[in-house]
């Protein structure tokens, strides 16, 4: 099993249509979680912490359940501009950081 | 600050050949990561050094990678002899990372995009 597991997608939502994405961890032990943005052929970029209690960050909210060992993604009103790949990142402890594989979002017009 | 600077952008090299690849990290960061990205097995953790001491190691592929850390602004990950599967593109990372908590928000350079002929 991986460490850390997302639906690859893609995604193909029209603009304004909200877009949720799971993720799934493997090691209970995990301590820290963030969602990156990668646009093609370009390097990963943070996109938002992930905080126990969730946390919004405009059009973006993040939530963590530790007992099933998820983090979502929520994206209300999508733009084009949200096209991209969307990577669960989870610190499994210390310093080792793991990345999801990541689910594709195309949004159209 | 320039960010984490990655070089060469792109390298083209015949199978057996050496390749070394080239990070400076962002001045100020203690914590350095390799990681490699391919379609097929997405962003894989290669190794990472904390204070320019290679803590975990596992992730690197075979005896050819190796990947050094002389000083805290540079870092080489070395291929040899490279062969046709080792081509990904390559992005290195840097953070500031507290002992008690471990790595922090990691920022990547543009990556370095392999190619194995």
């Amino acid at each position: 099993r991986k460490e850390v597991e997302q639906d690859p997608g893609p995604f193909n939502v029209p603009e304004g249509a909200t877009v949720a994405f799971n993720c799934t961890y493997s090691n209970s032990a995990s301590q820290s979680f963030f969602w990156y943005r990668q646009d093609c052929r370009k390097e990963p970029k943070l996109l938002m912490s992930v905080y126990s209690s969730g946390n919004e960050d405009g059009r973006f909210t993040a939530q963590l359940n530790r007992a099933s060992q998820y983090i979502s993604l929520l994206i209300r009103d999508s733009k084009l501009s949200d096209s991209a790949t969307y990577l669960c990142v989870v610190k499994a402890g210390g310093f080792k950081t793991i990345f999801g594989a990541g689910t594709r979002l195309f949004v159209k017009a | 600050d320039a960010g984490v600077i990655q070089s060469p952008r792109h390298e083209v090299t015949e199978m057996g050949q050496e390749v070394t690849l080239r990070c400076k990290p962002i001045s100020g960061h203690n914590s350095l990561f390799w990681y490699r990205q391919t379609m097929m097995r997405g962003l894989e953790l290669l190794i990472y050094f904390n204070n320019n001491v290679p803590i975990d190691d596992s992730g690197m592929p075979e005896d050819r990678f190796s990947a050094k850390m002389p000083n805290a602004s540079f870092s080489t990950l070395k291929i040899q002899p490279s062969e046709p599967r080792d081509s990904a593109v390559y992005f290195c990372a840097s953070s500031w990372s507290y002992r008690s908590s471990g790595a922090n928000v990691l920022t990547f350079g543009a990556g370095s995009r392999l190619t194995v002929l």
